[in-house]
């Protein structure tokens, strides 16, 4: 079954500070990742996926993610954060089980930047 | 992306009733998804609604209690039947952009069962 772990329920960082959040990943073939972000009280917002070519991919607001195979990590950073950039941040595992397809989400992580 | 909107945003509701949620999207997508959040909690799939076919739902949800609609390729609806308290959380529904394998969300139903 593909699943993706979210080890830290809470980060905390200065603003100014580089973030990271951490995802883990179990699939069978190639993982198709991605994170996603919800502020409060909205809907979730895409970030930025991997699916395939160069480890390091880009995605809004200034964050990236690193595809890590031998760790099996898709980390989520962020070189300088933001106090608008405290929310919940998700990261997911594109399912593709014989005629179904759809996302399986991590437990979710609780980024709090402080001025 | 794709722009999604939800019907109602939020609603209370008696035990017992139902409640029908509307979701509609800015151009047409094959793939629809509902799925049902508790607040600061994670997301889980109810089902699968693809225009033309039954819906495909995942373990723990049945068709009698979550029944959906798909009559085109920019609607879908989610019934939650003879509700209960412990039905009370978020609904989001979702569309797939087309060969990229991301989803766009809607902005959720917040659902509260008294």
């Amino acid at each position: 079954a593909q699943s993706v772990a979210q080890p830290e329920d809470q980060v905390n960082v200065a603003e100014g500070n580089p973030l990271t959040v951490k995802c883990t990943y179990s699939v069978s073939g190639n993982p198709y990742l991605f994170w996603y972000v919800q502020y409060p009280n909205r809907g979730l917002q895409f970030l930025l996926k991997y699916i395939t070519g160069d480890n390091l991919v880009k995605g809004s607001y200034g964050f990236e993610a690193e595809f890590n195979k031998s760790q099996t990590s898709f980390h989520l950073k962020k070189p300088s954060a933001l106090v608008s950039d405290s929310a919940l941040y998700f990261c997911a595992v594109y399912r593709m089980d014989t005629g179904r397809r759809a996302l399986t989400f991590g437990s979710g992580t609780r980024l709090q930047v402080q001025p | 992306s794709a722009v999604i909107s939800q019907k109602p945003s939020r609603d209370i509701c008696q035990r017992g009733t139902s409640l029908t949620i509307q979701c509609q999207v800015d151009s047409q997508v094959t793939m629809m998804f509902w799925y049902r959040q508790q607040p600061g909690q994670s997301l889980t799939l109810i089902a699968t609604a693809n225009q033309g076919s039954e819906a495909t739902y995942e373990s723990g949800f049945v068709i009698d209690k979550f029944p959906i609609s798909r009559p085109n390729l920019t609607f879908s609806t989610l019934t939650v039947s003879n509700m209960s308290p412990e039905d009370s959380s978020i609904y989001l529904c979702s569309v797939e952009r087309q060969g990229g394998y991301e989803q766009y969300f809607g902005p959720g139903t917040r659902l509260t069962v008294t």
